[in-house]
């Protein structure tokens, strides 16, 4: 099992400009979750979609930020316009119903 | 590796020690709780797990307790390890797929 798949590792972009992050849940996993991890706040969820619909979005910070999920096996999030005080690790990860959350890598997003 | 938080508390142990990790928890009506590990570049990874009608839980080296009195949680490892360096995460929900995570704690390990 590979685990939660997250690309890129690391993005290094400048402000203003589209980020997209990617995110690949493992096999058989129904329900998928975005956070954002700062040193201020912490870990954060920033949406939640179950059997790839989105539940609960409450957490994306403005319409600056979206996501989505095609299909079970690949979500987005995505950053249009970005902005420096966006930079964060952003995690995907998924789990089967209410059991643990298997967390992905992470992304390191650095806004300049 | 992705910076988690310059700030956190940090608990030094010496290798071979036992180390004990707080957490402290509001909502009462939690009723699931995680440990997670995060090592430096890495995503939180679980640990093990413990529900409300448990007092104590014990994993290889790890014992989790929960104290619904006080809501307050504790991660034990025994024999502390270098491996073990990393911050480590108390997480809690109410049934739901909505955890609240606490802010962590930093684990080095003196050799």
């Amino acid at each position: 099992d590979a685990g939660v798949i997250q690309s890129p590792r690391h993005e290094v972009t400048e402000m203003g400009q589209e980020v997209t992050l990617r995110c690949k849940p493992i096999s058989g996993h129904n329900s998928l979750f975005w956070y954002r991890q700062t040193m201020m706040r912490g870990l954060e969820l920033l949406i939640y979609f179950n059997n790839n619909v989105p539940i609960d979005d409450s957490g994306m910070p403005e319409d600056r930020f979206s996501a989505k999920m095609p299909n079970a096996s690949f979500s987005t999030l995505k950053i249009q316009p970005s902005e420096p005080r966006d930079s964060a690790v952003y995690f995907c990860a998924s789990s089967f119903g209410a059991e643990e959350q298997y967390f992905g890598p992470g992304t390191r997003l650095t806004v300049t | 590796g992705e910076s988690v938080g310059l700030h956190l508390p940090t608990l030094s142990v010496q290798e071979g020690d036992n180390s004990i990790i707080n957490c402290a928890y509001s909502n009462s009506a939690s009723d699931y709780f995680i440990w997670y590990k995060q090592e430096s570049g890495k995503g939180p990874q679980f640990i093990i797990d413990i529900r409300s009608n448990m007092d104590k839980r014990q994993g290889q080296r790890v014992t989790v307790l929960l104290n619904k009195t006080v809501k307050h949680l504790s991660l034990q490892i025994a024999a502390t390890q270098p491996g073990d360096s990393a911050v480590y995460f108390c997480a809690g929900t109410s049934g739901t797929y909505k955890y609240i995570f606490g802010t962590g704690t930093r684990l080095k390990v003196l050799a």
